[in-house]
């Protein structure tokens, strides 16, 4: 079993819609992250949470510590949201490497 | 433009070639990281540096040889690859600091024939 855990895989919506992805994790850890990934591998950050919740336009990411579970959500969504969406963790304080789900891939229709 | 680049942004190699990927970043980062993404997997290490000296090798096999000469700078020496190591490898960079964001390159897709 992963260290984390995403879902859903794959996720196609109508443009407009609201979304949500899930992410549990199994670890201790120090943070945790939201990251895109655009066709032609590029990573972007999105967010680094370690508690509460966070906004970011259009985008907002929620993290519950005790239940090791966060949640990414798009409102109004747009075609250019399609990407894969990954969660990844910081396992401690002191260590920024990155342990990864395995992505949600999100497909928006106009 | 996250402030990381990655050369080349593709690359195929024969089995008996020797090659190598870069990583050059800019933010003033202590950490660089290399991260491999196969197919059907979730992104997975294998190597650490902080403050230019190795801090984690992910039982990375020895054809992987990585090389920090600054801490801006990092590389992937490959040699005598298999099929099975074709992948997009990642370089990212933090702070250092023990609790920062990542900032990633572009990425190298390798195909090895």
């Amino acid at each position: 079993k992963n260290e984390v855990e995403q879902s859903p895989q794959n996720l196609t919506a109508q443009e407009g819609e609201f979304i949500t992805i899930n992410c549990s994790y199994s670890v201790g850890i120090s943070a945790l992250h939201w990251l895109q990934q655009h066709p032609g591998g590029g990573i972007v950050s999105l967010f680094m949470l370690s508690s509460g919740k966070k906004k970011h336009g259009r985008l907002i990411a929620t993290i519950n510590i005790q239940e090791k579970h966060s949640s990414l959500h798009i409102t109004a969504s747009h075609p250019r949201d399609s990407a894969v969406y990954i969660c990844a963790v910081s396992p401690n304080f002191g260590n920024e490497k990155l342990t990864f789900g395995t992505g949600t891939r999100l497909t928006i229709i106009p | 433009e996250t402030g990381v680049t990655q050369t080349p942004r593709h690359l195929v190699m024969g089995m008996t070639n020797k090659k190598s990927l870069k990583c050059e970043q800019h933010l003033g980062h202590n950490a660089m990281y290399w991260y491999k993404q196969s197919a059907k997997k979730p992104l997975e290490l294998m190597f650490v540096y902080n403050f230019k000296e190795q801090t984690e090798n992910n039982s990375v096999p020895s054809r992987f040889s990585p090389e920090c000469p600054n801490s801006s700078h990092l590389f992937l020496h490959l040699h005598t690859l298999q099929p099975e190591d074709s992948a997009l490898y990642l370089c990212a960079s933090t702070t250092g600091t023990g609790f920062s964001e990542a900032f990633f390159g572009q990425g190298t897709r390798l195909t090895v024939v």
